[in-house]
């Protein structure tokens, strides 16, 4: 099946720090997603972006597809940004892969 | 305001028990999942469900059991059976295969 690796495992930030994450998976998806679990593990909905570049306030996420790799890129980070972030894609019918997550702690 | 409801968000358990969490949506959504989450791990899937009166194993269905009469709800039972059953336990909806999936805020079943 499907690997999905997420990088790095743990971060840590100065507030008004910048990060990339990154997302790598061994074979092609048609979609892909972006999530944060808050510290009460609640998980929210990022980006679904199966491809290019979208953006949405201080993040924005860049997949490319034909190099099986996405970036989320988080600006000016705050403590509110900290938790974990998953990224997930597809692997036949209604099967989602979700990497081990990237911990990122951002200190005041 | 539309969205994925589960209860309770804190469950206890006592071993030999099975207990039933909840799960809703109405997103209007016919696909509807149930994922396990360990402490620092990732999630993996236990069942999913396409439409009503459907549903098929995940990766870690056994001592697990699901119903899924209405498409607004799709219960998750935990039984006796599941050797391990601490653990945080998601519930998510999207409308199709390989649309965007949406997360419920989850339950925390303990056992003691």
């Amino acid at each position: 099946g499907i690997q999905v690796e997420q990088s790095p495992p743990d971060l840590i930030l100065q507030e008004g720090a910048n990060s990339t994450l990154r997302c790598n998976f061994s074979d092609s998806v048609n979609n892909l997603q972006w999530f944060h679990q808050n510290p009460w593990g609640q998980l929210i909905n990022l980006f679904y972006i199966p491809s290019g570049t979208k953006q949405n306030g201080r993040l924005s996420a860049t997949t490319v597809a034909t190099e099986r790799y996405s970036l989320l890129y988080i600006s000016s980070s705050q403590t509110t940004d900290s938790g974990v972030y998953f990224c997930a894609v597809p692997q036949g019918g209604f099967k989602t892969i979700f990497g081990a997550g990237t911990r990122l702690f951002v200190k005041a | 305001d539309g969205g994925i409801t589960q209860s309770p968000k804190y469950l206890f358990r006592k071993e030999g028990q099975n207990v039933t969490l909840s799960c809703e949506q109405n997103l209007n959504h016919d696909a509807m999942y149930w994922y396990r989450q360990d402490p620092g791990q990732g999630l993996r899937l236990i069942y999913y469900s396409q439409i009503v009166n459907d549903f098929q194993k995940g990766d870690i269905a056994e001592g697990y059991s699901v119903s899924r009469e209405k498409k607004e709800s799709f219960p998750l039972t935990v039984t006796s059976a599941q050797k391990n059953p601490t653990a945080f336990y998601l519930c998510a909806s999207s409308q199709g295969v390989g649309n965007e999936q949406f997360f419920g805020p989850g339950t925390r079943l303990t056992v003691l």
